[in-house]
């Protein structure tokens, strides 16, 4: 089946410093790879997505790339601020499957220090 | 309207009690998700619609679970008998349709607290 394996958090850094959040999958096929966030207090916001390899999905600063070589898709941000505290899940869809339901990672809390 | 909305935000409950929850979709939008949120679980899925069928209850952890969708629009996900393991946020999403559209929509959630 598929299954999404991301870091353990809590994270925890200082502002301007660098992020990255691992996340590796299992799945077959060909899946679209998502990055979703969830501020304190908020609901799941789609932050970034891939759908082949080699793509590079981008928002707010953040970047990740799907490498199928390695079935990875890690989050990075070079500069955070206090405001990128947040849960930060790791997320497929098999796409062109019925439904294309998500199977998400353990989620890695993100505690950005002023 | 302009996002998923779902109701109540927060429901507190007696165990043995029956609960409905609601969730509005986008407008439009024909797939329709149930996802629930736990300490223990992360986020896992329940259920899928496709208009107002469910071609997917892969996810629904026991026959208590139930869910329903109407006019291709509001659904509701029903627990019966509640059990204390139920507590939970419960997230409802929505996608349009078509294969190439793969970007599920959230709602705010609601929050089950099973005294």
């Amino acid at each position: 089946g598929n299954s999404v394996t991301q870091m353990e958090g809590p994270v925890t850094l200082s502002e301007e410093a660098f992020l990255t959040i691992n996340c590796t999958y299992t799945a077959t096929g060909y899946p679209s790879l998502f990055w979703y966030v969830q501020y304190p207090g908020e609901g799941l916001q789609l932050l970034l997505k891939a759908t082949k390899a080699d793509d590079k999905g981008s928002n707010k600063g953040f970047e990740a790339t799907y490498r199928k070589e390695t079935t990875s898709f890690h989050l990075e941000k070079g500069s955070v601020q206090v405001s990128d505290s947040a849960v930060y899940f790791c997320a497929l869809t098999p796409i062109k499957a019925a439904g294309n339901k998500l199977t998400f990672g353990g989620g890695t809390r993100v505690l950005v220090k002023p | 309207g302009a996002g998923v909305s779902q109701s109540p935000s927060n429901k507190v409950t007696e165990k043995g009690k029956d609960v409905e929850l609601r969730c509005d979709p986008i407008s439009g939008h024909t797939a329709l998700y149930w996802y629930r949120q736990s300490l223990g679980q992360g986020l896992e899925f329940l259920i899928y619609f496709q208009g107002n069928s469910a071609p997917d209850k892969s996810g629904l952890p026991s026959d208590r679970f139930s869910a329903e969708r109407t006019g291709g629009s509001v659904s509701t996900l029903t627990i019966q008998r509640t059990q204390q393991e139920d507590s939970a946020v419960y997230l409802c999403a929505s996608r349009p349709t078509g294969i190439s559209t793969d970007t599920q929509y959230f709602g705010p959630g609601t929050r089950l607290t099973v005294l």
